[in-house]
């Protein structure tokens, strides 16, 4: 089946540094979702994207799906100390959603 | 208030015993899905299920076992044949109609075999 590669698995920033984190498939995907979990909780949804090239943002983080929608990366301006936590990707494969491995962020005050 | 209410949070376990997991949902979600999480491996995929009385095996199912027999209700037993079962479980549910695929997550159960 679908699978997705996401690097880094882990990043070690400064505070108001900036962070990517990407996810890249071989296949082409219908759409990509991220999710973010925090430190000793549960993965929450933060957005879903679903058209080629689409870019989409949430305060300090910005999402894009590439043109090709085999790849999708997920930015950070400026990282708090509250965005400290583990992204996944994840995309739908028939009735399942399958998750990348995930970018652990840590950010230091 | 809606939710996913996985219990217990905390389980610990002697080698051979089998244990269930509970989840239960109040969203009126059609399929539900259950998640093994690991250091450093993400989630893996265990069994889903996108009707009552009818479920699929995910990418690690062996050790493993399942029921739907009601909607709101998707337990998971951790059975004595799963080798290495000390993780992070997680419950998730979503819609199935188009355009809501968003997953919601309990807040898991972390099983220690001991």
């Amino acid at each position: 089946g679908q699978q997705v590669m996401q690097i880094p698995q882990y990043q070690h920033v400064q505070e108001g540094e900036d962070f990517t984190t990407y996810c890249n498939s071989s296949t082409t995907l219908s759409n990509i979702q991220w999710y973010k979990q925090r430190p000793g909780g549960h993965p929450v949804f933060l957005i879903q994207l679903v058209k080629s090239g689409e870019v989409k943002k949430q305060k300090r983080l910005t999402f894009q799906f590439g043109e090709a929608k085999k790849n999708s990366s997920l930015h950070i301006t400026a990282t708090q100390t509250t965005d400290v936590g583990t992204y996944f990707c994840a995309l739908n494969q028939g009735g399942k959603l399958i998750f990348g491995q995930g970018t652990e962020l840590s950010v230091k005050p | 208030d809606g939710g996913i209410t996985q219990s217990p949070k905390y389980l610990f376990r002697k080698e051979g015993q089998n244990v269930t997991l509970s989840c239960e949902q109040n969203l009126n979600h059609d399929a539900m899905y259950w998640y093994r999480q690991d250091p450093g491996q993400g989630l893996r995929l265990i069994y889903y299920s996108q009707i009552v009385n009818d479920f699929q095996k995910g990418d690690i199912a062996e050790g493993y076992s399942v029921s739907r027999e009601k909607k709101e209700s998707f337990p998971l037993t951790v059975t004595s044949a799963q080798k290495n079962p000390t993780a992070f479980y997680l419950c998730a549910s979503r819609t199935t109609g188009s355009g809501a695929n968003v997953l919601t997550f309990g807040a898991g159960s972390r099983l220690t075999v001991l």
